[in-house]
């Protein structure tokens, strides 16, 4: 079965802490992308990468980092230095041409 | 910038149909698409057009595309409780990056 997952589904930290979430993905896609989404909002783009070892921020990356080493992950990290880092983090990927196709979801809350 | 707007609600009957509309501002956009989200799930691409397409049909979904005004719609036929959820349009820009708009929820009445 091809598709994205993202791990874990819900996460909780306290405020000051790093914490890493998982996007891996087994559809040989190009692209991956991460996306921020608050109530009532639609989705923002954090960090996007199109080939593997190189990334690009989006409209939103301050307090964000991610890598990319393997085609397959693209692990957010979401450090000390944001300053609303509870929200749905949704990850994506792409092959050039129709859509991008989304895994389930992470629920960060930080207290 | 590009921008996507879309109306924040929308009710309708059971049985009946539900248009949602999006209006964009790209129109170099390739592919404009509708994607849907059930709550605490990811989003899921519903369907797509080209930019050169005025229509698409696919099962219960009609897409109309009127390229001139920047306005895209979604009819959903035969609404049932299950097409409950948010709709998000969104149209593509450089790079394969996508612009969403902030999504219409769509309460289905008995």
């Amino acid at each position: 079965d091809g598709g994205i997952t993202q791990s874990p589904k819900y996460l909780f930290r306290k405020e000051g802490q790093n914490v890493t979430l998982s996007c891996e993905q087994n559809l040989n896609h190009d692209a991956m992308y991460w996306y921020r989404q608050d109530p009532g909002q639609g989705l923002r783009l954090i960090y996007y990468s199109q080939i593997v070892n190189d990334f690009q921020k989006g409209d939103i990356a301050e307090g964000y980092s991610v890598s990319r080493e393997k085609k397959e992950s693209f692990p957010l990290t979401v450090t000390s230095a944001q300053k609303n880092p509870t929200a749905f983090y949704l990850c994506a990927s792409s092959m050039e041409g129709v859509g991008q196709y989304f895994g389930p979801g992470t629920r960060l809350t930080v207290t | 910038g590009e921008d996507v707007e879309q109306s924040l609600f929308l009710s309708v009957r059971e049985g009946d149909s539900s248009v949602i509309n999006c209006t964009y501002t790209d129109s170099s956009s390739t592919y404009l698409y509708w994607y849907k989200q059930e709550p605490g799930a990811g989003l899921q691409l519903l369907t797509y057009i080209f930019s050169n397409m005025d229509m698409k049909q696919d099962q219960r979904l009609t897409v109309l595309l009127n390229k001139k005004d920047k306005h895209l719609s979604l009819r959903i036929a035969d609404t049932q409780t299950g097409d409950s959820a948010i709709y998000f349009c969104a149209e593509s820009i450089e790079d394969d990056k996508i612009i969403f708009g902030k999504g219409t929820r769509l309460h289905i009445l008995p």
